[in-house]
């Protein structure tokens, strides 16, 4: 079946520092991939989104890149704020439609 | 625009109570959701309605009921709560297109004691 596997956190960074979230995945097919924000006492949302082979999504200064030759999306932003401290998820939903996957999250935290 | 409307926010159950948990949309999107979040497990499927009248079992339905009342409304109920249903519960929606995007609600924290 499929899964996602995101690196483990949690990542403690200072402001403007670089951000790179791991994830990896098992599909079959084509999935579409997508980063979800969380932020606390709230529900996911939609950070980004990739729906084919090296398609860059990008919001709010992130960025992910669909790579089916490793099986990733990470996730990346160049100069992190204190409003950046969230959850983050990667997802994706495979070929059959309406089911999405999502890893464990990673919780950043990002100091002023 | 209220987007994926869940209630109660809070809930606190003894063991072997019942309760119902619900969900209402008003984007006019075909597929709605449960998910629930535990600590260090992410966000587990329980129960999914593809478009109004049909419902699917997800990765973790036992102990859990769903009713696609309407295309606007998906309840998820508890018949006989355990400790181990204690976790926050999302509800989600989406179109039904293959590439579209979840909306989630803001949870529901239930403790089970």
């Amino acid at each position: 079946g499929n899964s996602v596997t995101q690196m483990e956190g949690p990542v403690t960074l200072s402001e403007e520092a670089f951000l790179t979230i791991n994830c990896t995945y098992t599909a079959t097919g084509y999935p579409s991939l997508f980063w979800y924000v969380q932020y606390p006492g709230e529900g996911l949302q939609l950070l980004l989104k990739a729906t084919k082979a090296d398609d860059k999504g990008s919001n709010k200064g992130f960025e992910a890149t669909y790579r089916k030759e490793t099986t990733s999306f990470h996730l990346e932003k160049g100069s992190v704020q204190v409003s950046d401290s969230a959850v983050y998820f990667c997802a994706l939903s495979g070929a059959a439609g309406n089911k999405l996957t999502f890893g464990g999250g990673t919780r950043v935290l990002v100091k002023p | 625009n209220a987007g994926v409307t869940q209630t109660p926010k809070f809930q606190v159950l003894k063991t072997g109570q019942s309760m119902t948990l619900q969900c209402a949309q008003d984007m006019n999107h075909n597929s709605m959701y449960w998910y629930r979040q535990d600590p260090g497990m992410g966000l587990r499927l329980i129960y999914y309605s593809a478009s109004e009248g049909t419902t699917d079992k997800g990765e973790v339905p036992n102990g859990y009921n769903v009713s696609r009342l309407n295309k606007r409304e998906f309840s998820l109920r508890l018949e006989s709560a355990a400790p181990s249903q204690t976790s926050v519960y999302f509800c989600a929606s989406r179109t039904g297109q293959e590439n579209s995007p979840l909306h989630f609600g803001n949870g529901t924290r239930l403790t089970v004691t």
